[in-house]
């Protein structure tokens, strides 16, 4: 069955590392993104992309890249981890702008 | 001003009763409309679509849109504790990336 993967699970790292955070999906979707999700601010957009070589920033890029070599994959990297950055990361993909999301299983990301 | 607005909750209903889940949005030129189901340290799993005026069955569920007074609502009927979780009002706007955005979400607690 189609599906989409985050990995790690979980991860704790220390402020200033550089952390990638990876995202695969196996349903060919042009359309990828990545959200955190915080209690009190909901589900917010990181960054996105509508297809090879697209990325896109969203609401709250600052100290996030993407990058999009393929269909399948997203990558989501921290350049400077903080501690601001503590949060559930989730990745999402659709076949295009008008159909829901499908989303992974989420990454624990803790900064300390 | 944050364009998808939910009662943040808790909702608390009886076992049976008729869960009734509220959403309003700020752009007219809003085109699909989704409700998500998220589950305490699980990803949103999306439960309804629904595009057009309205109302939407599948099963215990109903959407219901009118576009008009710019509002989306949830209704879960026969509520069980299991439809104990949070659900989140997703809409795709007319904006330039027809995004989705995402309300706060409602905490839903059905009691035995």
């Amino acid at each position: 069955d189609a599906e989409i993967t985050q990995s790690p699970r979980h991860k704790i790292t220390e402020t200033g590392r550089q952390v990638t955070l990876a995202c695969h999906q196996t349903w060919n979707h042009n359309n990828m993104f990545w959200y955190r999700q915080d209690l009190g601010h909901g589900l917010r957009l990181i960054h996105y992309s509508y297809g090879v070589q697209d990325t896109n920033k969203g609401e709250v890029s600052d100290g996030y890249s993407v990058s999009r070599s393929n269909t399948e994959d997203l990558p989501l990297t921290l350049e400077s981890a903080a501690s601001s950055q503590t949060s559930v990361y989730f990745c999402a993909s659709s076949p295009d702008r008008r159909s829901p999301l499908h989303f992974g299983n989420g990454t624990r990301l803790t900064v300390t | 001003q944050k364009e998808v607005e939910q009662n943040s909750g808790p909702l608390s209903v009886p076992e049976g009763a008729i869960a009734s889940l509220n959403c309003t949005y700020s752009d007219r030129g809003s085109q699909s409309f989704f409700w998500y189901r998220q589950y305490s340290g699980k990803s949103p799993e999306l439960i309804m679509s629904i595009y057009s005026n309205g109302d939407k069955e599948d099963g215990r569920f109903t959407a219901q849109l009118n576009k008009a007074s710019q509002y989306v609502s949830l209704l879960i009927r026969d509520s069980q504790p299991s439809d104990s979780a949070t659900y989140l009002c997703a809409v795709n706007g007319d904006n330039a990336g027809n995004m989705l955005t995402f309300g706060g979400g409602t905490r839903l607690m059905v009691k035995p």
